[in-house]
């Protein structure tokens, strides 16, 4: 257990409905990260917050993705009318210190479009 | 831009062998992060181990061994006696520029120890 906390493992949804998954990191963490994870690939990255702040979003993050981090806590993942190519796992990520000595992972979400 | 290599896809093996599996990375940063992650079949990505650019002294943790070579831009991992809870997919990743923490994952490599 890292103490990275994913909520739903997992999702099963028919195309075009929207789905959202919540991360809770370790607490202290200042820094929260987005991966998503497909089958056969590594985690790609997604976005990052620093506190409640996002600081970067990758060309994945179509505009039907949208992520938050209210009070700098738990950050919450949306996909709006979601894609069969949504289908993967996304992954948070939790980072110790700044320079990110140690990276912890939560189990991920699971995410399977019908 | 960042590039992590791991050109074996898949690697069999029997238990009590030892296994390397590879890692060449690309990166034009002076000060970059090399990291070795085991996802087994449950799915959560466990954290192995960090290595900062400035340390290329190798590491043994257990049965676990990493060697950090600048030269050859490469940071294998090799798993010694190996044994079948070692199966799983083994990736290695690089952080590097302005994101601290921002990783770049290579495609991983499947390890299976066969009894």
């Amino acid at each position: 257990d890292t103490g990275v906390s994913q909520d739903p493992r997992h999702k099963i949804t028919k195309r075009g409905q929207n789905v959202t998954f919540r991360c809770d990191p370790i607490s202290e963490h200042n820094r929260l990260y987005w991966y998503r994870q497909t089958l056969g690939q590594g985690p790609e990255f997604l976005t990052y917050f620093q506190n409640e702040a996002q600081l970067e979003k990758s060309r994945l993050l179509s505009d039907r993705f949208s992520a938050e981090r209210p009070k700098g806590s738990f950050s919450t993942l949306e996909i709006q009318r979601t894609e069969q190519g949504d289908s993967a796992m996304y992954l948070c990520a939790s980072p110790q210190g700044f320079s990110g000595n140690t990276i912890y992972f939560g189990e991920g979400s699971w995410l399977t479009v019908v | 831009a960042q590039k992590v290599t791991q050109a074996q896809t898949e690697i069999s093996v029997v238990e009590k062998e030892d296994v390397t599996l590879d890692c060449v990375y690309e990166t034009r940063d002076t000060t970059y992060y090399l990291f070795w992650y085991k996802q087994p079949p449950s799915g959560e990505l466990v954290f192995l181990i960090r290595r900062n650019s400035f340390d290329e002294q190798n590491e043994i943790s257990g049965r676990y061994s990493w060697n950090f070579q600048k030269s050859t831009s490469s940071f294998n991992f090799t798993i010694t006696a190996s044994q079948v809870v070692d199966s799983a997919v083994y990736f290695c990743a690089l952080s590097a520029g302005g994101t601290a923490s921002k990783l770049t994952f290579g495609t991983g490599t499947r390890l299976q120890v066969m009894l």
